[in-house]
């Protein structure tokens, strides 16, 4: 049981490249999500989804995208990758919003 | 946007100390509460998840109350060690949707 994997673990990024970061769990959660990790500014939620086929925005979206064809899958990509982007990323999934998230651990992504 | 706040900030104690922190959430259109601890290098891991208006939870040393009313919760560390400094972080979901949104954590220090 591998819980909650994300590759990659390290990446830098030229400006304006773009990437996914992939995030895969086999735990048959239906609740996903992505969030940046930033210095002061604690978990920030990127984007959502509470079953395939359905994804939605969180509280920082812009410059992020997502979508889920499978229940396992949740790609997050980066299309015109910029500076302000730089930080660390953390996949969570869980059964519902009352059960506990499991985390993967984590990508730290450096755009110069 | 849900506002998730967290009090205090960081919190250094001896070993042997009793320590709680708080952290308020909105008290309308409640679904639960988590609490979760982030070692430095590691990925946050749950700690509890409270859906009850009164709920109280323990493990070990640590436990967390819950007040839905006026929106907030507490987290208790009795007889702290060193091997509990970390940050804790609680986060809030609503019954609108699957938006798990976090505070900005307390990061606790225990001395030996």
């Amino acid at each position: 049981n591998a819980g909650v994997t994300q590759t990659p673990k390290f990446q830098v990024l030229k400006t304006g490249q773009s990437m996914t970061l992939q995030c895969a769990q086999d735990m048959n959660h239906e609740y996903m999500s992505w969030y940046r990790q930033d210095p002061g500014m604690g978990l920030r939620l990127i984007h959502y989804s509470v079953g395939a086929g359905i994804t939605d925005q969180g509280e920082v979206p812009n410059g992020y995208n997502v979508s889920r064809s499978t229940t396992e899958d949740f790609p997050l990509r980066l299309l015109l990758a910029a500076p302000s982007q730089t930080s660390v990323y953390f996949c969570a999934s869980s059964t519902t919003g009352k059960g506990g998230y499991t985390f993967g651990s984590g990508t730290r992504l450096t755009v110069v | 946007i849900l506002n998730v706040e967290q009090s205090p900030q960081s919190l250094h104690v001896q070993e042997g100390d009793s320590t709680n922190f708080t952290c308020s959430f909105p008290s309308s259109n409640f679904y639960a509460l988590h609490w979760y601890r982030w070692e430095t290098a590691k990925s946050p891991e749950a700690l509890f998840v409270m859906t009850l208006n009164g709920d109280e939870k323990k493990k070990g040393r640590i436990s967390a109350t819950l007040n839905t009313k006026e929106g907030y919760s507490y987290l208790y560390i009795k007889g702290s060690q060193p091997e509990d400094s970390a940050t804790y972080l609680c986060a809030f979901i609503d019954n609108q949707g699957g938006k798990l949104i976090f505070g900005q954590g307390t990061e606790l220090s225990v001395k030996p």
